[in-house]
């Protein structure tokens, strides 16, 4: 189908931990993949992307990792602080321009 | 800060009415995105426009409209209001509009149908 699946629709995780988020989709058309971060009344906000030939990306305590084969790609949070609390949309683009998004983990870190 | 501006921030208005959200892409942006955000809901895609055409169109209602004007700023109209209309709408824009590119999100508007 179109949807990305995202699983869990909420986590929470002791301040250091780490979270873990997974998506996965059907459409092999996919070859761009961004994460949003939204906190509560705010824009989604970029916090980071992969492209479909490289298999993981990773920005101090982020990282996303892509599996094209089995069409699935997932977002690694290392030492969770409180301020990662927040909801994190996942996303991928479709072979017709439009983007469509996961439904949402609502995140939360437990001081 | 994105660098996209979307006025207004708030609009309260009663169903039946009309109403017209204004968004400013980040300067060099050539297209413009609308998504829908109801609330507890993700982000639904409405449409896209690239240099004042219409590129792609997800689920837009038929009471909903947009365009993208020559200064590449771009409105969403929406008309004939249902109480399920009220959301957060927000405005995202990107370079080329490529399939691959990131699109930074505006600070949204958020609609309340009473």
């Amino acid at each position: 189908g179109e949807n990305v699946e995202q699983h869990p629709s909420t986590l929470s995780v002791q301040e250091g931990d780490s979270a873990v988020i997974k998506c996965t989709y059907s459409d092999s058309a996919s070859n761009y993949f961004p994460w949003y971060k939204q906190e509560l009344g705010k824009r989604p906000q970029l916090i980071i992307d992969i492209r479909s030939n490289v298999g993981e990306k990773k920005d101090q305590r982020i990282a996303v990792t892509l599996n094209k084969t089995a069409k699935h790609f997932s977002l690694h949070i290392t030492e969770t602080q409180p301020e990662d609390s927040a909801v994190y949309f996942c996303a991928r683009n479709t072979g017709t321009y439009k983007y469509i998004f996961g439904t949402g983990t609502r995140l939360k870190v437990l001081a | 800060d994105s660098g996209v501006t979307q006025t207004p921030k708030h609009l309260i208005t009663a169903t039946g009415q009309r109403v017209t959200l204004r968004c400013s892409p980040r300067s060099g942006d050539l297209s413009v995105y609308w998504y829908q955000q109801s609330l507890d809901q993700g982000l639904q895609f409405l449409i896209q426009y690239y240099n004042g055409e219409e590129r792609a169109k997800g689920n837009i209602l038929e009471r909903f409209s947009a365009q993208q004007f020559p200064d590449l700023h771009s409105e969403l109209n929406l008309s004939s209001l249902e109480l399920g209309d009220s959301a957060l709408y927000f405005c995202a824009s990107s370079v080329y509009g490529g399939r691959d590119e990131t699109q930074y999100f505006g600070p949204g508007t958020r609609l309340l149908v009473l």
